[in-house]
Protein backbone atom coordinates (compact mmCIF):
# COMPACT_ATOMS: atom_id res chain seq x y z
CA UNK A 1 0.00 0.00 0.00
CA UNK A 2 1.48 3.17 -0.73
CA UNK A 3 2.35 5.85 1.91
CA UNK A 4 1.64 9.35 1.94
CA UNK A 5 2.81 11.67 -0.84
CA UNK A 6 2.90 15.18 -0.79
CA UNK A 7 4.28 17.47 -3.37
CA UNK A 8 6.06 19.42 -4.30
CA UNK A 9 9.00 17.94 -2.02
CA UNK A 10 10.76 21.33 -1.87
CA UNK A 11 9.69 24.67 -2.85
CA UNK A 12 11.02 28.45 -2.96
CA UNK A 13 8.75 31.80 -2.90
CA UNK A 14 9.50 35.32 -2.14
CA UNK A 15 7.85 37.12 0.39
CA UNK A 16 4.27 37.95 -0.26
CA UNK A 17 3.66 35.13 -2.77
CA UNK A 18 0.98 32.45 -2.32
CA UNK A 19 1.57 28.46 -2.37
CA UNK A 20 -0.36 25.45 -2.55
CA UNK A 21 1.03 22.31 -0.95
CA UNK A 22 -0.43 19.11 -1.88
CA UNK A 23 -0.90 15.64 0.08
CA UNK A 24 -2.19 12.36 -1.29
CA UNK A 25 -3.28 10.20 1.73
CA UNK A 26 -2.81 6.28 2.26
CA UNK A 27 -6.02 4.92 0.12
CA UNK A 28 -8.87 4.59 2.61
CA UNK A 29 -7.88 7.20 4.96
CA UNK A 30 -10.39 9.61 5.34
CA UNK A 31 -8.81 11.97 7.55
CA UNK A 32 -5.74 14.26 6.71
CA UNK A 33 -4.12 16.85 8.93
CA UNK A 34 -1.26 19.32 8.26
CA UNK A 35 2.04 20.23 10.54
CA UNK A 36 4.04 22.88 10.64
CA UNK A 37 7.69 21.94 11.66
CA UNK A 38 10.49 24.89 12.41
CA UNK A 39 13.79 24.62 15.00
CA UNK A 40 12.11 27.30 16.78
CA UNK A 41 8.81 26.12 17.86
CA UNK A 42 9.01 22.44 16.68
CA UNK A 43 6.28 20.37 15.33
CA UNK A 44 2.64 22.30 15.26
CA UNK A 45 -0.61 21.35 14.51
CA UNK A 46 -2.50 23.30 11.84
CA UNK A 47 -5.64 22.07 10.71
CA UNK A 48 -7.54 18.70 9.93
CA UNK A 49 -9.78 17.83 7.45
CA UNK A 50 -12.68 14.36 7.37
CA UNK A 51 -15.14 13.93 4.68
CA UNK A 52 -14.11 17.38 3.24
CA UNK A 53 -14.94 19.42 6.12
CA UNK A 54 -12.36 21.13 8.46
CA UNK A 55 -12.78 19.41 12.35
CA UNK A 56 -10.09 21.13 13.91
CA UNK A 57 -7.64 24.17 13.54
CA UNK A 58 -4.87 25.26 15.69
CA UNK A 59 -3.43 28.38 16.00
CA UNK A 60 -2.30 30.06 12.65
CA UNK A 61 -3.41 33.37 11.34
CA UNK A 62 -5.93 33.04 8.48
CA UNK A 63 -3.33 33.47 5.60
CA UNK A 64 -2.60 29.07 6.19
CA UNK A 65 -5.90 27.30 4.59
CA UNK A 66 -7.09 24.31 3.28
CA UNK A 67 -9.48 22.09 1.87
CA UNK A 68 -10.17 18.47 1.00
CA UNK A 69 -11.52 17.21 -1.93
CA UNK A 70 -14.27 14.03 -2.21
CA UNK A 71 -11.07 11.72 -2.61
CA UNK A 72 -9.54 12.62 0.38
CA UNK A 73 -6.59 14.36 -0.64
CA UNK A 74 -6.15 17.59 0.75
CA UNK A 75 -4.36 20.75 -0.43
CA UNK A 76 -3.48 23.37 2.00
CA UNK A 77 -2.35 27.49 0.99
CA UNK A 78 -0.49 30.30 2.55
CA UNK A 79 -0.98 33.71 0.99
CA UNK A 80 1.13 36.32 2.11
CA UNK A 81 4.43 34.61 2.53
CA UNK A 82 6.77 35.99 5.28
CA UNK A 83 9.93 35.12 6.23
CA UNK A 84 8.70 33.12 9.73
CA UNK A 85 6.72 30.72 7.06
CA UNK A 86 9.51 29.08 6.03
CA UNK A 87 9.48 25.57 7.62
CA UNK A 88 8.99 21.87 6.91
CA UNK A 89 5.47 21.06 6.60
CA UNK A 90 3.79 17.71 7.22
CA UNK A 91 0.52 16.07 6.25
CA UNK A 92 -0.29 12.87 8.07
CA UNK A 93 -3.50 10.51 6.94
CA UNK A 94 -5.45 8.70 9.60
CA UNK A 95 -8.25 5.81 8.90
CA UNK A 96 -9.89 7.92 11.96
CA UNK A 97 -14.22 7.89 11.17
CA UNK A 98 -15.08 9.19 14.59
CA UNK A 99 -15.32 6.87 18.26
CA UNK A 100 -13.59 6.46 21.52
CA UNK A 101 -9.86 6.01 20.31
CA UNK A 102 -7.52 8.06 18.50
CA UNK A 103 -5.62 6.29 15.64
CA UNK A 104 -2.49 6.73 14.71
CA UNK A 105 -1.22 8.86 11.71
CA UNK A 106 1.24 8.30 9.11
CA UNK A 107 3.06 11.23 7.75
CA UNK A 108 4.47 12.17 4.73
CA UNK A 109 7.86 13.13 4.29
CA UNK A 110 7.09 16.39 3.59
CA UNK A 111 7.57 19.68 1.52
CA UNK A 112 10.18 22.38 2.34
CA UNK A 113 9.16 25.58 1.94
CA UNK A 114 11.94 28.31 2.01
CA UNK A 115 10.88 31.86 1.78
CA UNK A 116 12.77 34.94 0.69
CA UNK B 1 -6.11 20.32 28.43
CA UNK B 2 -3.29 18.15 26.58
CA UNK B 3 0.06 18.36 27.11
CA UNK B 4 3.38 16.07 26.64
CA UNK B 5 6.70 17.24 28.42
CA UNK B 6 9.89 15.30 27.09
CA UNK B 7 11.89 15.34 29.45
CA UNK B 8 15.32 15.31 28.00
CA UNK B 9 16.37 17.99 24.70
CA UNK B 10 18.72 15.70 23.95
CA UNK B 11 20.52 11.70 24.82
CA UNK B 12 23.69 10.25 24.12
CA UNK B 13 24.22 6.62 24.78
CA UNK B 14 26.87 3.73 23.51
CA UNK B 15 26.09 1.81 21.07
CA UNK B 16 24.85 -1.49 22.89
CA UNK B 17 23.88 0.04 25.68
CA UNK B 18 20.17 0.92 27.01
CA UNK B 19 18.06 3.77 25.98
CA UNK B 20 15.72 5.58 28.06
CA UNK B 21 13.97 8.43 26.44
CA UNK B 22 10.82 10.52 29.00
CA UNK B 23 8.04 11.70 28.24
CA UNK B 24 5.36 12.80 30.73
CA UNK B 25 1.60 13.89 29.40
CA UNK B 26 -1.24 15.75 30.61
CA UNK B 27 -5.15 15.07 29.30
CA UNK B 28 -8.28 15.33 30.46
CA UNK B 29 -9.82 12.40 28.95
CA UNK B 30 -8.09 9.13 28.40
CA UNK B 31 -5.46 9.25 26.25
CA UNK B 32 -3.74 7.71 23.58
CA UNK B 33 -0.07 8.02 23.47
CA UNK B 34 2.70 7.41 20.51
CA UNK B 35 5.82 7.77 20.14
CA UNK B 36 7.69 8.64 16.64
CA UNK B 37 10.95 8.85 15.38
CA UNK B 38 12.15 10.89 12.70
CA UNK B 39 15.34 10.02 11.02
CA UNK B 40 17.04 13.84 9.12
CA UNK B 41 15.30 14.89 6.00
CA UNK B 42 12.81 12.43 6.74
CA UNK B 43 8.77 12.34 7.72
CA UNK B 44 7.71 10.89 11.11
CA UNK B 45 7.73 7.11 11.60
CA UNK B 46 5.05 5.57 14.06
CA UNK B 47 7.15 3.46 16.87
CA UNK B 48 4.48 2.10 18.94
CA UNK B 49 1.02 3.50 20.37
CA UNK B 50 -0.87 2.89 23.58
CA UNK B 51 -4.40 3.13 23.48
CA UNK B 52 -5.71 1.59 27.00
CA UNK B 53 -5.11 -2.02 26.45
CA UNK B 54 -1.89 -3.08 27.81
CA UNK B 55 0.16 -0.74 29.48
CA UNK B 56 3.12 -2.43 27.88
CA UNK B 57 3.41 -1.67 24.46
CA UNK B 58 5.75 -3.11 21.85
CA UNK B 59 7.34 -1.29 18.93
CA UNK B 60 9.07 -1.56 15.83
CA UNK B 61 12.84 -1.83 15.98
CA UNK B 62 12.64 -3.24 19.44
CA UNK B 63 11.38 -0.17 21.11
CA UNK B 64 8.66 -0.27 23.73
CA UNK B 65 7.18 1.50 26.28
CA UNK B 66 5.16 1.88 28.82
CA UNK B 67 2.10 3.01 30.21
CA UNK B 68 1.94 4.37 33.94
CA UNK B 69 -0.94 6.31 34.45
CA UNK B 70 -0.17 6.99 38.12
CA UNK B 71 2.83 9.00 37.09
CA UNK B 72 1.70 10.52 33.93
CA UNK B 73 4.38 9.01 32.26
CA UNK B 74 5.12 6.54 29.00
CA UNK B 75 8.87 6.63 28.51
CA UNK B 76 10.65 4.81 25.94
CA UNK B 77 13.17 2.16 25.77
CA UNK B 78 15.11 -0.02 24.34
CA UNK B 79 17.39 -2.50 25.61
CA UNK B 80 20.55 -2.35 23.17
CA UNK B 81 20.93 0.92 21.15
CA UNK B 82 22.24 0.43 17.73
CA UNK B 83 23.93 3.13 15.64
CA UNK B 84 20.98 3.43 13.23
CA UNK B 85 18.74 4.46 16.07
CA UNK B 86 20.54 8.10 16.03
CA UNK B 87 17.29 9.99 15.19
CA UNK B 88 14.87 12.47 16.79
CA UNK B 89 12.26 11.11 18.91
CA UNK B 90 8.55 12.61 19.47
CA UNK B 91 6.02 11.50 22.28
CA UNK B 92 2.40 12.51 20.80
CA UNK B 93 -0.69 12.18 23.26
CA UNK B 94 -3.96 12.48 22.03
CA UNK B 95 -7.51 11.94 23.47
CA UNK B 96 -11.40 11.95 22.25
CA UNK B 97 -11.93 14.95 23.88
CA UNK B 98 -10.09 16.59 20.83
CA UNK B 99 -10.87 14.12 18.25
CA UNK B 100 -7.61 13.15 16.58
CA UNK B 101 -5.81 15.94 16.60
CA UNK B 102 -2.17 14.83 18.16
CA UNK B 103 -0.16 17.25 20.68
CA UNK B 104 3.78 16.45 20.00
CA UNK B 105 6.22 16.72 22.41
CA UNK B 106 9.33 19.16 21.72
CA UNK B 107 11.64 15.95 20.57
CA UNK B 108 14.62 14.16 22.27
CA UNK B 109 17.49 13.99 20.19
CA UNK B 110 19.04 10.40 20.36
CA UNK B 111 22.83 10.22 19.67
CA UNK B 112 24.39 6.58 19.41
CA UNK B 113 28.05 7.06 20.23
CA UNK B 114 30.29 3.87 18.46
Amino acid sequence: KAGVTQTPRYLIKTRGQQVTLSCSPISGHRSVSWYQQTPGQGLQFLFEYFSETQRNKGNFPGRFSGRQFSNSRSEMNVSTLELGDSALYLCASSKLAGGLSSYEQYFGPGTRLTVT
Amino acid sequence: AQSVTQLDSHVSVSEGTPVLLRCNYSSSYSPSLFWYVQHPNKGLQLLLKYTSAATLVKGINGFEAEFKKSETSFHLTKPSAHMSDAAEYFCVVSDRGTGNQFYFGTGTSLTVIP
